[in-house]
């Protein structure tokens, strides 16, 4: 119950396109969920994040999708570019964040020209 | 920006013996953390340190793990007797007390210190 699913494992995107990655949980004490993006030898960098109390979220390029029925949310990434190339982890937490995050598997989003 | 900062950045142990991997969390946070992050693998939690106690701690923090505040900045990991799925990334972080879902701050994470037990 304290698991957050994440796919796909691995995503090649074309610069330029839409980058999409999923997220699920099961745990509905959990209202903080936040999106890290990590570099190799970094640690995670906090994203962007979102509460359930809304349904989607923008911040630049970066957008949140929550889906609170379904238990699901996702990043989407418009207009990717070569720069975004890192792994990207979503996470959950109860509490508004503040306590322990539950991290998803985390994807290698690779961007090609 | 503040930061979060670690040391050592990689650390080489061999097997039973002792090391302590150190953390200076952001000055005006009240929450602390150790994950770890087997190579490759998701990033998992290790244990929450609040008012100068543990908070909560998963199974993997076992009697071979504690953590210590020992001043007002520094925050450490202690591991007693290292073994070798001990080696991974290990990752501090800090937050601010019910701040984190107002400002959309979260955690702030340092850099991590690779640990290699051999």
């Amino acid at each position: 119950q304290q698991q957050v699913k994440q796919s796909p494992q691995s995503l090649i995107v074309q610069k330029g396109g839409i980058s999409i990655i999923n997220c699920a949980y099961e745990n509905t004490a959990f209202d903080y969920f936040p999106w890290y993006q990590q570099f190799p030898g970094k640690g995670p960098a906090l994203l962007i994040a979102i509460r359930p109390d809304v349904s989607e979220k923008k911040e630049g390029r970066f957008t949140i999708s929550f889906n609170k029925s379904a238990k699901q949310f996702s990043l989407h990434i418009m207009d990717s570019q070569p720069g975004d190339s890192a792994t990207y982890f979503c996470a959950a937490s109860p509490n508004f964040g503040n306590e322990k995050l539950t991290f998803g598997t985390g994807t290698r989003l690779t961007i090609i020209p | 920006e503040p930061e979060v900062t670690q040391t050592p950045s990689h650390q080489v142990t061999q097997m039973g013996q002792e090391v302590i991997l150190r953390c200076v969390p952001i000055s005006n946070h009240l929450y602390f953390y150790w994950y770890r992050q087997i190579l490759g693998q998701k990033v998992e939690f290790l244990v929450s340190f609040y008012n100068n106690e543990i908070s909560e701690k998963s199974e993997i923090f076992d009697d071979q793990f504690s953590v210590e505040r020992p001043d007002g900045s520094n925050f450490t990991l202690k591991i007693r007797s290292t073994k070798l799925e001990d080696s991974a990334m290990y990752f501090c972080a800090s937050s601010e007390r019910g701040q984190a879902a107002s400002r959309d701050y979260g955690y702030t994470f340092g850099s991590g210190t690779r640990l290699t037990v051999v």
